[in-house]
């Protein structure tokens, strides 16, 4: 199987930085992604890992290590609308398993 | 990247009946796939839609509940039947980018929410 477990929520303030947690039980994929997902809206693509180590990308950065089953979304400078849902997702064969989800509340 | 399109964008349906939701892709795609939000949760697969053969479904969902059609390379339904409040939920078609990126990352539609009494 692949149990994909996140956070189901947190919470931060303003300016502050955030990191949400992916972990996964799966005998194989080929990368991960991070999805973010604002209420009543489609989820918009963050970052894919392939490969282990760190993937900057302005004030977003994503982790992966295969050897421990673990990934994690690191986001800086936090703004009110980054409020919304943080989603983690296998990669395997063109299909994506996602992780349930972390809802992020940014509060000034 | 792909525009995706989404028809209806939401339905309060009555149990028992059928609802087909249109997925329209602005460029052809190899991959086509239908997604099942249920409220407050993540995104769940129904299936792979096939151009020219039958979908390919995960576990816990079958044909007879919903039925997928590919005609082509940028079109796609799914029809959810038999509805119960259940199936109340978003339904989400997405697919895999065109090709030229070094992962194929997937582009979501907006959503059918669907609301079953």
């Amino acid at each position: 199987g692949q149990n994909i477990d996140q956070p189901t929520e947190m919470t931060a303030t303003e300016g502050a930085i955030v990191q949400i947690n992916c972990t996964y039980q799966t005998s194989g994929f080929n990368g991960l992604f991070w999805y973010q997902q604002h209420a009543g809206e489609a989820p918009t693509f963050l970052s894919y890992n392939v490969l282990d180590g760190l993937e900057e990308k302005g004030r977003f950065s994503s982790f992966l290590s295969r050897s421990k089953g673990y990934s994690y979304l690191l986001l800086k400078e936090l703004q009110m609308k980054d409020s919304a849902s943080y989603l983690c997702a296998l990669h395997n064969t063109d299909k994506l398993i996602f992780g349930t989800g972390t809802r992020l509340q940014v509060f000034p | 990247s792909a525009v995706i399109s989404q028809k209806p964008s939401r339905d309060i349906c009555q149990r028992g009946t059928s609802l087909t939701i249109q997925c329209q892709v602005d460029s052809q795609v190899t991959m086509m796939f239908w997604y099942r939000q249920q409220p407050g949760q993540s995104l769940t697969l129904i299936a792979t839609a096939n151009q020219g053969s039958e979908a390919t479904y995960e576990s816990g969902f079958v044909i007879d509940k919903f039925p997928i059609s590919r005609p082509n390379l940028t079109f796609s339904t799914l029809t959810v039947s038999n509805m119960s409040p259940e199936d109340s939920s978003i339904y989400l078609c997405s697919v895999v980018g065109l090709a030229g990126g070094i992962y194929n990352e997937q582009f979501f539609g907006p959503g059918t929410r669907l609301t079953v009494l």
